[in-house]
């Protein structure tokens, strides 16, 4: 069965302390992965598509890889204003559609 | 200039009841999505569609019927609510379906009591 696992379920750290979070999937085949980020009360926010293992992107303080079987979000001197909740989804191969499939997130708390 | 809207962003009602969600976007995308996010925070894909037609039709109980007038419009509509349908709603949309990141709305808190 097709599956996301994302951990920890909740980071906090100080500001400026960097960190990884980490999402782990099982999919027959992978056609992308995708990191979202959510505020409370709001929808997910798309940031980062990776198709192919050893992808990296990179946003401001974040940076995405991907390897086979698991993806990283690294975050560089985290600030305040990066406390959220960071969701990762995949989509299978095998999907015809645009279904995907996502964990239930790491909630990341900085602290000033 | 919101990109994904919906409408109403919390409803509270009785069980048995009747209730819509309405969204719409205006990013020219062709394909729509209901996503449930249960207290766990999980999200489920509900339905999908593109072009106007159903191409995702998950395991939901049939008190839920989507309906997309245009490709700008994806609503939603549940008969008889149940307790268990108390959850954050979540319409996004995508142009095309092969891989791309979606846009999502901000949510429709429904609690059902």
């Amino acid at each position: 069965e097709d599956q996301v696992t994302q951990s920890p379920e909740a980071l906090r750290l100080q500001e400026g302390e960097s960190s990884s979070l980490n999402c782990s999937y099982t999919v027959s085949g992978l056609r992308g992965l995708f990191w979202y980020r959510q505020d409370p009360g709001k929808g997910p926010e798309f940031l980062f598509t990776l198709y192919s293992a050893g992808e990296e992107k990179e946003k401001e303080r974040l940076k995405a890889t991907l390897t086979k079987k698991e993806s990283f979000l690294h975050i560089t001197a985290p600030k305040p204003e990066d406390s959220a909740t960071y969701l990762c989804a995949v989509q299978p191969e095998y999907s015809s559609a645009s279904k995907i499939i996502f964990g239930s997130g790491t909630r990341l708390s900085i602290r000033p | 200039d919101t990109a994904v809207s919906q409408t109403p962003k919390y409803l509270v009602t009785q069980m048995g009841n009747d209730k819509s969600i309405k969204c719409e976007q205006n990013l020219g995308h062709d394909t729509m999505y209901w996503y449930k996010q249960d207290s766990k925070k999980f999200l489920k894909i509900m339905f999908s569609y593109n072009n106007k037609e159903l191409i995702i039709n998950e395991t939901v109980p049939n008190r839920f019927s989507p309906k997309s007038p245009d490709k700008a419009h994806l609503n939603l509509h549940i008969n008889s609510l149940e307790l268990g349908d108390s959850a954050v709603y979540f319409c996004a949309s995508s142009q095309g379906i092969q891989g791309r990141g979606y846009t999502f709305g901000s949510g429709t808190r429904l609690t059902v009591v």
